[in-house]
């Protein structure tokens, strides 16, 4: 049982298109992140959700938009996608907000803009 | 200049040597550190979690925290082609709101048979 799971793990879209990434975590945990890794490798937050509601939103442009039904799940919609978005996406969990809880990442979604 | 900073490498060493990771970091309030594992297509996973400063040891893994320098280490002995992959630094406990993972770009390891 993959304990984060995100889809899809690889997506290649146009410029201009609207698309989303999909993550589910099954460890019962409360919070759940997406980060970004760019093409050197830094990984940087970019939002946290608590109970579904929204805590971290880090600088991120609005096109951007986090959704989160329930606490098992955060989905990443993006709008009017631009090529510096292509990047890796991971969704990640952990059991709460608290500084310091045990951070759990998904396998990544490798989103390609052309 | 990033809070965090480390070697992207890459450190290649033979089987069974010993391998030494580290990062320097800026922010005098981080109190967690962290050292994940990244495999190529891969997601980070956790393989050591300090707080404050000391020495932690799992294994063939030994963690160090230096916080009056600034300065993380990981330690892998006896190193296995299976430990080939990208290492990363992560760090929190600044005073922001929620739990937020600083983490250096990563230092690409390869053990070579």
């Amino acid at each position: 049982d993959t304990a984060v799971s995100q889809t899809p793990k690889y997506l290649v879209t146009q410029m201009g298109n609207d698309k989303s990434i999909k993550c589910e975590q099954n460890l019962g945990h409360d919070t759940m992140y997406w980060y970004k890794q760019d093409s050197k490798k830094f990984l940087k937050i970019m939002f946290s959700y608590n109970n579904k509601e929204l805590i971290i939103n880090e600088t991120v442009p609005n096109r951007f938009s986090p959704k989160s039904p329930d606490k098992a799940h955060l989905n990443l919609h993006i709008n009017s996608l631009e090529l510096g978005d292509s990047a890796v996406y991971f969704c990640a969990s952990s059991q709460d907000k608290g500084w310091g809880n045990t951070i759990y990442f998904g396998e990544g979604s490798w989103l390609t803009v052309v | 200049q990033k809070e965090v900073e480390q070697d992207p490498g890459p450190l290649s060493v033979p089987e069974g040597a010993i391998v030494s990771l580290n990062c320097t970091y800026s922010n005098s309030a981080f109190q967690y550190f962290m050292w994940y594992r990244q495999y190529s297509r891969k997601g980070p996973e956790l393989l050591m979690y300090t707080y404050s400063s000391g020495n932690k040891e799992d294994g063939r893994f030994t963690a160090q925290v230096d916080k009056s320098s600034k300065y993380i280490s990981l330690f892998i002995r006896d190193s296995q082609p299976s430990d080939s992959a990208t290492y990363l630094c992560a760090m929190s406990g600044i005073k922001a709101a929620g739990n937020k993972l600083t983490f250096g770009g990563g230092t690409r390891v390869l053990v070579k048979p």
